[in-house]
């Protein structure tokens, strides 16, 4: 399978507790994004990286939320002192980079986050 | 600041009708790129067209068409023919990027389309 792999895809846990979740990016794309869906909403953007370079990061992202992607190929999400209102689709998407002609984003199927 | 709206939240038509998702968007860049996913119950973004700012001609694929319009900065999306498996909720988004420039697309609320049997 050459598609965004996201793991895991489901995570239920309680408020305070540390999250982490993995993606695996289409191994020849170099941009990597990392977006967060609430029901009834669009994808909201959080970050994203070119290569391990973290270009942007959301107002969204607080303190609280820190995404790494250390040799430019998987990439991380850590959510630490979760709280209810982190509940959500976090979506992971990757990209070639743009120059290379083609700058759609290939989705992963997500990660869905439930924090009791 | 990009910004993407669709102002149609739910829409619901009858099996074979023709339906159109509307899509309005606002940048301050002269290039850019313009795209229309598709998230079907199962939830994974599938990615449908993708069109940049100095192509406005008018896309056609299968019973699916594309009408980018600069001058109203729409950039609309029709089912013709629609079927059930058309179902879903279709997200219309905005990349300012182009070629070597740095982007991030950025996606409207999404329009919830029901299409009944």
């Amino acid at each position: 399978d050459t598609g965004v792999s996201q793991n895991p895809r489901h995570k239920i846990t309680k408020r305070g507790q540390n999250v982490t979740f993995r993606c695996d990016p289409i191994s020849e794309h170099n941009r990597l994004y990392w977006y967060r869906q609430t029901l009834g909403q669009g994808p909201e953007f959080l970050t994203y990286f070119q290569n391990e370079a973290q270009l942007e990061k959301s107002r969204l992202l607080s303190d609280r939320f820190s995404a790494e992607r250390p040799k430019g190929s998987f990439s991380t999400l850590e959510i630490q002192r979760t709280e209810q209102g982190d509940s959500a689709m976090y979506l992971c998407a990757s990209s070639p980079s743009p120059g290379q002609g083609n700058t759609e984003a290939f989705f992963g199927q997500g990660t869905r986050l439930t924090v009791v | 600041a990009q910004k993407v709206t669709q102002a149609q939240t739910e829409i619901s038509v009858v099996e074979k009708e023709d339906v159109t998702l509307d899509c309005v968007y606002e940048t301050r860049d002269t290039t850019y790129y313009l795209f229309w996913y598709k998230q079907p119950p199962s939830g994974e973004l599938v990615f449908l067209i993708r069109r940049n700012s100095f192509d406005e001609q008018n896309e056609i694929s299968g019973r699916y068409s594309w009408n980018f319009q600069k001058s109203t900065s729409s950039f609309n999306f029709t089912i013709t023919a629609s079927q059930v498996v058309d179902s879903a909720v279709y997200f219309c988004a905005l990349s300012e990027g182009y070629m070597n420039r740095d982007d991030k697309i950025i996606f409207g609320k999404g329009t919830r389309l029901h299409i009944l049997p």
